[in-house]
């Protein structure tokens, strides 16, 4: 079975500072890794996945995160947060084979102060 | 193509009622994923059905139950619902191409019992 830890249930953070929002995994076969973006009354959407490969992934606005295989941890980030990046953040692992199910993280709240 | 949709948006029922959600997913996602979430416990997983077959199941009593059609649409259904049943209740459909995991979500349903 996997799981998922988020290190931090909320992240205040000013504008136009860099964040980094933690994530250690829990498996013993290979595995995918995801960030998604949860805005408030909003379903939620891929921020960047891990599936093989380079371990910096990029993804959407301005967003990326690293994979560290020895640390099993998958930290997001950004160099620089707008007020617009308010919102849940959750971290989500699943094995790389098969059809099982995916397992997410309880959320970090990242507030952007002006 | 349309996103995943969701209806009810908001419901609000009284506790020993039953309740069913609908989601339509993407056209041609064949996998439909349905989660719990609620403040503290982040997503809680409850099944996931593939072309009419469920596939995987978390771990909620048998009082949650789902379904799927041809179509690809899938239904869940709660029966004498609890109070603790309140919560945002989540959609979300992948393409069987790409990573497992890669999943794009609706705006959920919010169901109060009262």
């Amino acid at each position: 079975a996997q799981s998922v830890t988020q290190l931090d249930s909320q992240v205040p953070v000013f504008e136009e500072a860099p964040v980094e929002l933690r994530c250690n995994y829990s498996s013993s076969v290979s595995v995918y890794l995801f960030w998604y973006v949860q805005y408030p009354n909003q379903g939620l959407q891929l921020l960047l996945k891990y599936l093989s490969g380079s371990t910096l992934v990029k993804g959407i606005n301005g967003f990326e995160a690293e994979f560290n295989k020895s640390q099993t941890s998958f930290h997001l980030r950004k160099p620089s947060v707008h007020i617009s990046d308010t919102a849940e953040y959750f971290c989500a692992v699943t094995p790389s084979g098969g059809y099982q199910k995916v397992t997410f993280g309880i959320g970090t709240k990242l507030q952007v102060i002006p | 193509k349309a996103g995943v949709t969701q209806t009810p948006r908001y419901l609000i029922k009284t506790r020993g009622q039953q309740v069913t959600l609908s989601c339509s997913p993407i056209s041609g996602h064949r996998s439909v994923s349905w989660y719990q979430q609620t403040p503290g416990q982040g997503l809680q997983f409850l099944f996931e059905y593939f072309s009419e077959t469920q596939r995987n199941k978390g771990n909620f009593p048998g009082r949650f139950s789902g379904r799927q059609f041809s179509n690809s649409r899938s239904e869940m259904n709660v029966s004498t619902l609890e109070l603790g049943d309140s919560a945002l209740y989540l959609c979300a459909s992948s393409p069987e191409t790409g990573a497992r995991g890669e999943q794009y979500f609706g705006p959920g349903t919010r169901l109060t019992v009262t």
